[in-house]
């Protein structure tokens, strides 16, 4: 069964700070996809990555940067100097084969960035 | 317009009532989704349908009820509604040529529903 753990409920950091968002998830299959959405307040949930199981490579855009190590099943995600505009709800997801076209979400971080 | 989009945006309805809530995706896909997002609560896939076919219900009680005519538009009827069906109302769709459909969904900004 596939499960997706986001351990963090809140954070909360001043701007301009680092902050790292945890995701481990579960699956029995080798092939699968891992996904994070940000929803801001407007309630939208906005696509920023996904990544394949085979893919480990770090990968990075702008502020953003997202370390999947397939050894300890994560795929945390580090905002550099956090702005105001990054409080939001991130919410990290995975796709496997034996699922077909469905995401299993975690429960959400609530990240909030104050001046 | 573009992306997914949904419409209301806001509703407010009495246990009694019956109401529609409507998606259309502009991006050209073949799958489309219902989610809902209760608070404090992990997003629960409702619906999926590939190919305007329904391929997964999720154990949704019949007071909800979907409809997709084509490959863009989807709907949720709504009638006799209890409270605690209250929530926000998401809408996806996504591209699904072969396995592993695993493609992206895209989502709408979602339905606020409140039931009185």
């Amino acid at each position: 069964a596939q499960k997706v753990t986001q351990a963090q409920t809140e954070i909360s950091v001043v701007e301009k700070e680092d902050v790292t968002l945890d995701c481990v998830y579960e699956t029995r299959d080798t092939t699968y996809y891992l996904f994070w959405y940000k929803q801001p307040p407007s309630g939208e949930l906005v696509f920023l990555i996904r990544r394949n199981s085979f893919d480990e490579q770090n990968e990075i855009s702008g502020r953003y940067s997202w370390n999947f190590q397939k050894s300890t099943s994560s795929f945390n995600f580090t905002i550099t100097a956090s702005q105001v505009v990054d409080s939001a709800v991130y919410f990290c997801a995975l796709s496997d084969t034996g699922g077909g076209n469905k995401l299993t979400f975690g429960t959400g971080t609530q990240l909030k960035v104050e001046l | 317009e573009t992306g997914v989009t949904q419409t209301p945006r806001h509703l407010v309805m009495g246990m009694t009532n019956k109401k529609s809530l409507k998606c259309e995706q502009h991006l050209g896909h073949n799958a489309m989704y219902w989610y809902k997002q209760s608070a404090k609560k992990p997003l629960e896939l409702m619906f999926v349908y590939n190919f305007k076919e329904q391929t997964e219900n999720n154990s949704v009680p019949s007071r909800f009820s979907p409809e997709c005519p084509n490959s863009s538009h989807l709907f949720l009827h709504l009638h006799t509604l209890q409270p605690e069906d209250s929530a926000l109302y998401l809408c996806a769709s996504s591209q699904v040529n072969r396995p592993p459909y695993t493609d992206t969904q895209y989502f709408g900004p979602g339905t606020r529903l409140t039931v009185l």
